[in-house]
């Protein structure tokens, strides 16, 4: 299984919702990542956790709270957006140990703020 | 904090003709380099990743190059076709260029 899910596909929220975005896998990898991107833009590194720790933080906005039950499930919770941030919002996984360290792409989820 | 520089922004080609697209990056202490393909509004496909310690990697028509030293890889694009019109992408310790826009006409 070299898979990893987003739920949902598609997310319309207002500004003033709180709504989480979730992703999973089941490759046993020990690093996971948050990306967003924007129309004919390429993916812009959010978060980075490995082991389940916080790692890298690229100053996103408190707006985007990520979080990291277990190794194979990581969350990104949103309160109070703003309509800049409709993006497609990017999941990847990687084992994080060795250099043959391959990123895993989710699908994405698409998310609309009005 | 690792930078990644595609070029061309854009390439358009002739369906048959070999291609390379260019991506260099500033730091050199790296583990791999991976190159990805997107199609518009889907998610990323992953290509090929060249581990630090290779100079080559090769995936039917496509053969990745790595120079670590001058902070240079090239894809190389064998017998274009119209199937393979993407935005191609490549990433550095998870930070990703800006891509190559590639079209292929038939």
């Amino acid at each position: 299984d070299t898979e990893v899910t987003q739920t949902p596909k598609h997310l319309v929220m207002g500004m003033t919702n709180k709504k989480s975005l979730k992703c999973e896998q089941h490759m046993g990898h020990r690093a996971m990542y948050w990306y967003k991107q924007k129309a004919k833009k390429p993916p812009e590194l959010m978060f980075v956790y490995s082991y389940e720790k916080l790692s890298i933080n690229e100053s996103v906005p408190s707006r985007f709270s990520p979080e990291c039950p277990n190794s194979s499930l990581l969350n990104l919770h949103l309160h109070a957006l703003q309509p800049e941030d409709s993006a497609l919002y990017l999941c990847a996984s990687s084992k994080l140990t060795s250099a043959k360290d391959e990123q895993y792409f989710g699908p994405g989820t698409r998310l609309t703020v009005t | 904090k690792q930078e990644v520089t595609q070029i061309p922004a854009a390439l358009s080609v002739p369906e048959g003709e070999n291609l390379v697209l260019n991506c260099s990056f500033t730091d050199s202490a790296i583990y791999n380099l991976q190159w990805f393909r997107q199609d518009p509004g889907k998610g990323l496909t992953s290509l090929l990743l060249i581990q630090s310690s290779q100079r080559e990697q090769t995936s039917g028509r496509l053969n990745a190059s790595l120079d670590k030293s001058s902070g240079r890889s090239t894809l190389y694009i064998a017998a274009s076709q119209p199937g393979d019109s993407a935005t191609y992408l490549c990433a550095v310790s998870a930070r990703f260029g800006a891509g190559t826009r590639l079209t292929v006409k038939p």
